[in-house]
C-alpha cells in the first residue's frame, strides 16, 4: 500500500536554483522522517517532524510538517552538487501496525554544477 | 554516536547457497527491520521485529526468514537463494516511545549478488 506518495520522482537543476519536494497521504502520522541517501549507501536521516505545523531547519534545508500530519515538504535553497542524492520521506502512521514504517518512492535529485 | 552496522558491504553467492547477513545496532532500539532495495520498486520491508524473539512479517517475506536471539543482533537468512534474490539489502533499528514510533537508523546496506 503506497501511504506516502512523494513528489516529483526525479529533478535535474542547477547550482544555485531553489527546489520542493513533497510528501502526502491521506492518513495521519505520528511522525515523519526525511533521508538522504547516496548510491551504494544506506539512507541517512536528515530530521523528523512530530508536531504539526513544525518548521525545522538544517542549514540550507527547510523541512515542514502539515498542520494535520498528513503531508511535509522539504525545500532546499541556493542547491549545490552536494544535495545530489536520493532523498526519501518515511513515517508510521497512527492508525496502521504501529511497528511498521512506510516510505515514499523516492525523489532523485541531480544538482548540475 | 548512533550506529547500525552489517556484517557485510558486498556478498557474492551461488545458486541454492544459504545466505546469512546480519545487523547490529547500539543504540538498545526494541524494533530492528530488514529492507531491500531495487531500481523502480523502492525500500520494501522483508521482515521486522519489536522485541527479543519476536518477528513480523512484511511485504515480501516469501524465501526469507530471521533470527532476533538478542536485542542488539538482528540477522536475515536465506535458506536457498536465488538470483531474484540479487539486491540491496538494507538493516534499521528505532524505539518507541508509547504509541509513537520513532525515527529509523539505517546500517551502510550489503549488496548481494547470487549468481
Amino acid at each position: 500500500t503506497q501511504l506516502l506518495e512523494q513528489s516529483p520522482q526525479f529533478l535535474s537543476i542547477q547550482e544555485g536554483e531553489n527546489l520542493t519536494v513533497y510528501c502526502n497521504s491521506s492518513s495521519v502520522f505520528s511522525s515523519l522522517q526525511w533521508y538522504r541517501q547516496e548510491p551504494g549507501e544506506g539512507p541517512v536521516l536528515l530530521v523528523t517532524v512530530v508536531t504539526g505545523g513544525e518548521v525545522k531547519k538544517l542549514k540550507r534545508l527547510t523541512f515542514q510538517f502539515g498542520d494535520a500530519r498528513k503531508d511535509s515538504s522539504l525545500h532546499i535553497t541556493a542547491a549545490q552538487p552536494g544535495d545530489t542524492g536520493l532523498y526519501l520521506c518515511a513515517g508510521a502512521p497512527l492508525i496502521y501496525n504501529f511497528n511498521k514504517f512506510y516510505f515514499g518512492s523516492g525523489t532523485k535529485l541531480n544538482v548540475k554544477p | 554516536d548512533v550506529k547500525v552496522t552489517q556484517s557485510s558491504r558486498y556478498l557474492v553467492k551461488r545458486t541454492g547457497e544459504k545466505v546469512f547477513l546480519e545487523c547490529v545496532q547500539d543504540m538498545d532500539h526494541e524494533n530492528m527491520f530488514w529492507y531491500r532495495q531495487d531500481p523502480g520498486l523502492g525500500l520494501r520491508l522483508i521482515y521486522f521485529s519489536y522485541d527479543v524473539k519476536m518477528k513480523e512479517k512484511g511485504d515480501i517475506p516469501e524465501g526469507y526468514s530471521v533470527s532476533r536471539e538478542k536485542k542488539e543482533r538482528f540477522s536475515l537468512i536465506l535458506e536457498s537463494a536465488s538470483t531474484n534474490q540479487t539486491s540491496m539489502y538494507l538493516c534499521a533499528s528505532s524505539w518507541t516511545s508509547g504509541r509513537v514510533l520513532w525515527e529509523q537508523y539505517f546500517g551502510p546496506g550489503t549488496r548481494l549478488t547470487v549468481t
